[in-house]
């Protein structure tokens, strides 16, 4: 089946514009993650659904991200006011229940959004 | 809270020969998920290999293994022939035994040279 899939591939965003990125999990998955991947560095945890509640958003840098699975299946993260550090690429992941199959505790990733900040 | 760190920036290798990046890690917990992911250049990132840290027995997935030092909390991974295909970054990774996220290390860019 598909893969995790993610929109845009790269946006750029003037400083103080509002972005919205977009993810598609594997259909069936029920836990769906955000994170911020800093170039040059290890992807940093942001937030993480099962289904539609936000069971954890320790990881949001300030009050400007917000992240939203309404139906538990596509999810958005939202950046307002962008600043220039928010530059970065933002990866999904998607992971299968217990019992689903072989790869538990693996997360499936997809290709990310490309943030640019002016 | 736990942190990886992995101490190697960049590596290379001859095509066809072993390479083995280090990984080390810091944690109170007695159980948990240690894992390998390799993202080569603008393409997504998928897993290598897995362990979990009740298993004595070093993970193996063809030509990739691990060596999970649990008292010393390390955790290398081992490519044996490489292959120019396996170049990539490759970020060493954490969870607890049940948690949700990852804990990622900095990452080791490996080219492989042919």
């Amino acid at each position: 089946g598909a893969g995790v899939s993610q929109s845009p591939r790269y946006k750029v965003a003037k400083r103080g514009q509002d972005v919205a990125l977009r993810c598609d999990p594997i259909s069936g998955h029920v836990s769906l993650f955000w994170y911020q991947q800093a170039l040059g560095q290890g992807p940093e945890f942001l937030t993480y659904f099962q289904n539609e509640a936000q069971l954890d958003k320790s990881g949001l840098p300030s009050d400007r991200f917000f992240a939203e699975r309404p139906e538990g299946s596509v999810s958005t993260l939202k950046i307002q006011r962008t600043q220039q550090e928010d530059s970065a690429v933002y990866l999904c992941a998607s992971r299968p229940l217990p019992g689903q199959g072989l790869s538990y505790n693996e997360q499936f990733f997809g290709p990310g959004t490309r943030l640019t900040v002016l | 809270a736990q942190t990886v760190t992995q101490s190697q920036p960049e590596m290379s290798v001859q095509e066809a020969e072993t390479v083995t990046l280090s990984c080390t890690y810091d944690t109170s917990e007695n159980n948990y998920y240690l894992f390998w992911y390799k993202q080569p250049p603008s393409r997504q990132m998928i897993l290598v290999i897995r362990q979990e840290a009740y298993k004595q027995q070093n993970a193996t997935e063809n030509r990739f293994s691990v060596n999970f030092q649990k008292a010393a909390k390390s955790f290398s991974l081992k490519i044996s022939d490489s292959q120019l295909g396996d170049t990539a970054m490759y970020f060493c990774a954490f969870m607890k035994e049940y948690g949700n996220k990852l804990v990622f290390g900095a990452g080791t860019i490996l080219r492989v040279k042919s």
